[in-house]
């Protein structure tokens, strides 16, 4: 029943690797989010988008790309992964009118030794 | 710029005792600002717990409750009795209607003793 869902919940990469997490809501909302969340810094927006084909910059978007293939589906790509992008890493979709709140997945804790 | 300022964390609190997590928030760029309280407990993702959006308003939620005080930018969580339950992160957001932007606090871990 659960309507934003993240895959996979975990994930260990290495260095240099390539790491896709996968997010799939059945909202149908058209905004779709990207979010990581490190101790002291709370939630920062990678990428979002407005809707299927749209991918748009957010505020530490630099190792990141994003993919929106449908309205329904939002993945983050990460081509080569660091350490540094050891995180844990949220998705959202959001409301295009009223308060624009925004409905968040559980999560994926990846980590990239 | 637009961002939000809240209580560092660990809030510790016994059972029953009363809540107060501040929130301050820049809205330079924000014309109408929507303001949000979202709670993550562990393991799970965020969930709204309240929200306010209209400046002089009151919202409340499974006890907790805010203002929007448009004069001091502030946005404070209160609770007159917590429960262990409650023991979570808590984030306070600002959000932007003209381009469906929500900005995040560093979020308050709370923890509530038995």
């Amino acid at each position: 029943e659960a309507a934003v869902t993240q895959s996979p919940r975990n994930k260990v990469a290495v260095t240099g690797g390539k790491v896709t997490l996968s997010c799939n809501q059945t909202n149908n909302h058209n905004n779709m989010y990207w979010y990581r969340q490190d101790t002291g810094h709370g939630l920062r927006l990678i990428h979002y988008s407005y809707g299927a084909g749209s991918t748009e910059k957010g505020d530490i978007p630099d190792g990141y790309k994003a993919s929106r293939p449908s309205q329904e589906n939002f993945s983050l790509i990460l081509e080569l992964a660091t350490p540094s992008q050891t995180s844990v890493y949220f998705c959202a979709s959001g409301e295009t009118w009223g308060t624009y709140e925004q409905y968040f997945g559980p999560g994926t804790r990846l980590t990239v030794l | 710029g637009d961002s939000v300022t809240q209580t560092e964390g660990p809030v510790t609190v016994s059972e029953s005792e009363s809540l107060i997590i501040n929130c301050t928030y820049s809205a330079t760029s924000i014309a109408y600002p929507n303001l949000f309280w979202y709670v993550r407990y562990p393991g799970e993702g965020l969930q709204l717990l309240l929200k306010v959006i209209t400046a002089g308003q009151k919202g409340s939620s499974r006890g907790f409750e805010a203002t929007y005080n448009k004069e001091t930018t502030s946005f404070h969580l209160q609770k007159a009795s917590v429960q262990e339950s409650d023991s979570a992160v808590y984030y306070c957001a600002l959000g932007d209607s003209s381009n469906n932007r929500i900005f995040f606090g560093d979020g308050t871990q709370l923890v509530v003793k038995p």
